[in-house]
């Protein structure tokens, strides 16, 4: 069971867009459209943003966006706003009945 | 409105247990899916165990064989018994709700647990 691999920072600008990328395995993102994204900001619970590759759950902002090619998925946060500055995580069902997370990327905005 | 309540956590010796119990409003355990996440100190999301609406569970190999996930469905309850713990344990535990395996829809505040001497 060992972690998605992730950037461990990515940086842009207000109004920017960034991508993180999150690669696993055949295994796991390979095998399965099962692919989360979560969103924490500090001292806070994660909060999904992206559930099945690309889907937002109702409430999330249309500026966040996913994909999967192969043993790897991103997501895209677009119009980047100072209230995106958090830590992100993927997370992808293994088949196994387990579930694994991602290293975890920190987003800054300057 | 959906709401999820950790407690139990605190401070253990190693080799000491703890009981974790996560309080659900908003829809019923026995119902859906429920798994447990936890978080080491400064660290990232590692996935703890899962519970299906059948009974069946699961554990990631670090826990196998030392910690219980069960339900109680009249006090519409999950809890996590801790048995054998190691310092590696100490992080903040959070409790889910898993849509339909999935995902982690919605996720309790989280509580500390602490295993040192």
């Amino acid at each position: 069971q060992s972690a998605l691999t992730q950037p461990a920072s990515v940086t842009g600008s207000p109004g920017q867009s960034v991508t993180i990328s999150c690669t696993g395995t055949i295994n796991d993102v390979g095998a399965y459209n099962y692919v989360s994204w979560y969103q924490q900001h500090p001292g806070k619970a994660p909060k999904v943003v992206i559930y099945d590759v690309n889907s937002r759950p109702s409430g999330v902002s249309n500026r966040f966006s996913g994909s999967k090619s192969g043993n790897a998925a991103s997501l895209t946060i677009s119009g980047l706003q100072a209230e995106d500055e958090a830590d992100y995580y993927c997370s992808s069902y293994t088949g196994s009945n387990t579930y694994v997370f991602g290293t975890g990327t920190k987003v800054t905005v300057l | 409105e959906v709401q999820l309540v950790e407690s139990g956590g605190g401070l253990v010796q190693p080799g000491g247990s703890l009981r974790l119990s996560c309080v659900v409003s908003g829809f019923g355990v026995s119902g859906t899916y429920m798994t447990w996440v936890r978080q080491p100190p400064g660290k990232g999301l590692e996935w703890v165990s899962v519970l299906y609406v059948g009974g069946r569970t699961y554990y990631a190999d670090s826990v196998k064989g030392r910690f219980i996930i069960s339900r109680d469905s009249s006090k519409n309850t999950l809890f996590l018994q801790m048995n054998s713990l190691k310092t590696e344990d100490t992080a903040v535990y959070y409790c889910a709700k898993v849509a339909a395996l999935e995902f982690f829809e919605f996720w309790g505040q989280g509580t500390l647990v602490t295993v040192s001497s």
